[in-house]
């Protein structure tokens, strides 16, 4: 059984720095992976999906990493700014499904301004 | 094209009675997907759809819980009963396949409230 933990559950920086998510799963049989942001009681918005064959994506001042091997992904978010102030969600497409998202718990960050 | 859509956003509902929550995939899309977000836990699979059909409910609660997507208009699922254990946000999402890494977006989730 698939099951995905992200670390931290909670993180507060200052605004401008660089920082790291993690994100970790236990089968390493993976279709794709996904990082979402969810807003405070809002709905979620898929940020970056990477391919089982692929190492990373990009998309601005986003950058997230695959290594399937080891079970593990990160989410770097450069230059945060305080509008980066969310929940983000990591998940997994794996096993006999190709259609069950296995969801963290999420790392909810706060960037101070 | 208009994203996924789902209504009610927040709907209250005292012990006992019934919920119903519905989704409208994108435009051109037919695989729907219930998710369900307890509070202080990850989202959950409930169920995937299409047109007609029920693919896998596994995620499903054995009693009470129903889904329907039918030939025309949104996916609704249905709480029987509802009680307090049920409080949670229901997340729908749709696929333009099944295909191995295909993309599901997903709506901005009914809040449900059983008081």
């Amino acid at each position: 059984k698939q099951e995905v933990t992200q670390i931290p559950a909670a993180l507060s920086v200052p605004e401008g720095e660089n920082l790291v998510l993690n994100c970790s799963f236990t089968d390493s049989a993976i279709y794709n992976l996904q990082w979402f942001r969810q807003d405070p009681g809002k709905g979620l918005t898929s940020l970056l999906l990477i391919q089982s064959s692929q190492r990373e994506q990009t998309s601005g001042r986003l950058n997230a990493s695959l290594d399937k091997s080891s079970g593990r992904s990160t989410l770097y978010i450069a230059a945060s700014q305080p509008g980066d102030s969310a929940t983000y969600l990591c998940a997994v497409l794996s096993g006999g499904s190709n259609y069950k998202l296995t969801f963290g718990k999420g790392t909810l960050l706060t960037v101070n301004p | 094209n208009a994203g996924v859509m789902q209504n009610p956003r927040h709907l209250v509902r005292r012990r006992g009675q019934e919920a119903r929550l519905r989704c409208s995939p994108m435009k051109g899309h037919s695989h729907v997907y219930w998710y369900r977000q307890l509070p202080e836990e990850g989202l959950k699979f409930m169920v995937y759809l299409q047109k007609e059909n029920i693919i896998d409910e596994s995620g499903m609660p054995k009693e009470r819980f129903s889904a329907e997507f039918p030939k025309e208009g949104p996916s609704i699922l249905r709480i029987q009963q509802v009680v307090r254990g049920d409080s949670a946000a229901y997340f729908c999402a749709s696929s333009q396949s099944w295909d191995r890494g295909s993309e599901q977006y997903f709506g901005p989730g009914t809040r449900l409230t059983v008081t």
